[in-house]
């Protein structure tokens, strides 16, 4: 089966530091989105790209978040500098003309 | 822009009955809605997809309903079985430009045997 695959799985960094989460998507799909999910505030969107243009970023705190797809299989989203307030699940997923999305296993960020 | 509700945060039913969850959204009907199903520590794994056209929708033990005039949608699980316990996502257009999907918090379903 075909999966989106994000890198890493896990993540514990300090205050200030930057951070690099990576997601390989689906060979073929032409949507990516980053979200962010907690307990509190369940799955956020931050951003969408389709056939790799941002398309919207409205929900990324823009300061210090950034959302990149450098080509088809890579996207990236970088937090610089990192707060514990971070601290969540980011997940990746791909898709193609909104029929369905397939999400990644996701990158646990803790920030202490 | 779209917001959505999954009234019950949990759900526990016995092994064999009928789960019921809802999702409602507040404003303008979208065009689909769409479930998914997350367990602990995985990313959401879709299950079914359903459009404005379409009152109803089964996949298997599964069954979807969308009401545009309440704004809702009904997603059932028909003779549940414990491996049916996780949390289920409703998720719909972000807005009438037909963007991102966004998502609700979820229900989660705890089967008992």
């Amino acid at each position: 089966d075909a999966r989106v695959t994000q890198t890493p799985r896990h993540k514990v960094t300090e205050m200030g530091q930057e951070v690099t989460m990576r997601c390989q998507p689906i060979l073929g799909h032409n949507t990516v989105f980053w979200y962010r999910q907690t307990m509190m505030q369940g799955l956020e969107l931050l951003a969408y790209f389709r056939n790799r243009a941002p398309l919207d970023d409205s929900g990324m705190p823009k300061d210090r978040f950034s959302a990149e797809m450098p080509d088809a299989t890579l996207a990236t989203l970088k937090i610089q500098p990192s707060e514990p307030r971070d601290s969540a699940v980011y997940f990746c997923a791909s898709g193609l003309d909104a029929v369905s999305y397939t999400f990644g296993s996701g990158t646990r960020l803790t920030v202490v | 822009s779209q917001k959505i509700e999954q009234n019950s945060e949990a759900l526990n039913i016995q092994e064999g009955k009928t789960a019921t969850l809802t999702c409602n959204y507040t404003n303008y009907s979208p065009a689909y809605l769409q479930w998914y199903r997350q367990d602990p520590g995985r990313g959401p794994v879709f299950l079914l997809l359903i459009r404005e056209n379409e009152k109803e929708k089964r996949k298997e033990r599964l069954k979807v309903t969308f009401d545009t005039t309440l704004k809702q949608s009904l997603f059932h699980i028909t003779a549940s079985q414990p491996a049916d316990s996780a949390t289920y996502l409703c998720a719909l257009e972000q807005n009438q430009a037909g963007t991102a999907l966004i998502f609700g918090k979820g229900t989660t379903l705890s089967v008992s045997s």
